[in-house]
């Protein structure tokens, strides 16, 4: 099992729907979580970083975390064609490898108009 | 202007000759990391350094040296690259390893 995966893509949704993204990992242990969005030829940015059960909010991104699922998911609410870019989930390992953070294989989103 | 610099952008070189990926960060950043990215791989993590002569391997170290002797540079090091090497190369830092991190524009490295 990979350490950290995302929902297998490419992912189209139409301008104005609801985008869902998904990630599970496997440390239980692990306490820090963030999205990050990467245009292609690009460097990854920061969208969310999500550190307690539940939900965060941040304009029209919303991210979700389930420890007790191993399981964190990021919403995009009224997608834009700009939405369109990959989506990296990545988690911060806990324990002895104390600094390690492992991305997903990462989603590719496109909104189409 | 805060940024992560990374240097050279390209490079082409030739199995066995050793070369240095530069990285400078000018934030005051504790941590700082090297990724390589491959198509279907996503971002993989190379080593990482939490503080000045504090490294450790990520989960894709063979074949790479680090070194962190100043706390704004954190070079990458391939003594005898080989053309599994080929690859995106990032570098990235954060104030400390539970912050969000800020990457460099990358180097895109062709061993032939």
């Amino acid at each position: 099992q990979k350490e950290v995966e995302q929902n297998s893509g490419p992912l189209s949704v139409p301008e104005g729907a609801i985008a869902s993204l998904n990630c599970t990992y496997s440390d239980r242990v692990s306490q820090s979580f963030f999205w990050y969005r990467q245009y292609s030829g690009k460097s990854p940015e920061l969208i969310m970083s999500i550190y307690s059960n539940g939900d965060k909010e941040d304009g029209r991104f919303t991210a979700q975390l389930n420890k007790a699922s191993q399981y964190v998911s990021l919403l995009i609410r009224d997608s834009q064609p700009s939405d369109s870019a990959t989506y990296l989930c990545a988690v911060l390992a806990g324990g002895t490898s104390y600094g390690k953070l492992t991305f997903g294989q990462g989603t590719i989103l496109t909104v189409h108009p | 202007e805060a940024q992560v610099t990374q240097n050279p952008r390209y490079l082409i070189t030739v199995t066995g000759k050793k070369l240095t990926v530069t990285c400078s960060q000018n934030m005051n950043h504790e941590y700082m990391s090297w990724y390589r990215q491959d198509p279907g791989l996503g971002l993989r993590q190379i080593y990482y350094s939490m503080n000045v002569e504090v490294t450790d391997k990520g989960d894709v170290p063979e074949g790479y040296k680090v070194s962190r002797k100043e706390k704004r540079n954190f070079p990458l090091i391939l003594e005898s690259p080989s053309p599994n090497q080929t690859s995106l190369y990032f570098c990235a830092s954060s104030f400390d390893r539970e912050s969000p991190l800020h990457f460099g524009n990358g180097t895109r490295l062709t061993v032939t």
